[in-house]
């Protein structure tokens, strides 16, 4: 993805926590997205932020923050089912996304 | 509602051959954006369209084009395939393309293999 860097693959274990970075140049900033994308699905939302802070739905909280050019999914309690890639992606002036190449993650027993 | 469909869901041709992608939103979305998706490369942008009118573009050869139809359904259009064409291909709806303001439904996308 251009500019948007997020690790490539992520391994946990069944009821444990993870945390997925994803680093961004701030250059026209708007907000940040993420997606979860099951293998030979669509994407799907999960969450967009804007302001600085934690905003929590369910297991899934997502933090931002804009001078840092940082942003990070937080999955609780997680399931097998979890096991997905997570995609961030930035919305920057004149309506354009940008995604990064997405973080590939297997939930273990 | 129904979500977005894409039609064909797969297609295989050759090179030097040229491939039209059908992309429905949901009812009511008037924005569609289109994306291909490579395992190296992630999801790029390709371009948006809203009211019939192309209103972003991403950074692809022109052989890439496509349209939008009165009814907001969209098709894209690639020209003299090569090998590296080969990909997913999603298209996003939205009400009206602003994401600072709502999300993007994807459709199950077609997934183009150029031989």
């Amino acid at each position: 993805g251009q500019n948007i860097d997020q690790p490539t693959e992520m391994t946990a274990t069944e009821g444990a926590i993870v945390q997925i970075n994803c680093t961004y140049q701030t250059s026209g900033f708007n907000g940040l997205f993420w997606y979860q994308q099951h293998a030979g699905e669509a994407p799907t939302f999960l969450s967009y932020n804007v302001l600085d802070g934690l905003e929590e739905k369910g297991r899934f909280s997502s933090f931002l923050s804009r001078s840092k050019g940082y942003s990070y999914l937080l999955l609780k309690e997680l399931q097998m089912k979890d096991s997905a890639s997570y995609l961030c992606a930035v919305n920057r002036k004149a309506q354009k996304v940008t995604f990064g190449t997405g973080t590939k993650l297997q939930v273990i027993p | 509602k129904a979500g977005v469909t894409q039609t064909p869901r797969y297609l295989i041709k050759t090179r030097g051959q040229q491939v039209t992608l059908s992309c429905s939103p949901i009812s009511g979305h008037r924005s569609v954006s289109w994306y291909q998706q490579t395992p190296g490369q992630g999801l790029q942008f390709l371009f948006e369209y809203f009211s019939e009118t192309q209103r972003n573009k991403g950074n692809f050869p022109g052989r890439f084009s496509g349209r939008q139809f009165s009814n907001s359904r969209s098709e894209m259009n690639v020209s003299t395939l090569e090998l590296g064409d080969s990909a997913l291909y999603l298209c996003a709806s939205s009400v009206s393309g602003t994401p600072s303001q709502e999300t993007q439904y994807f459709g199950p996308g077609t997934r183009l293999l150029v031989l």
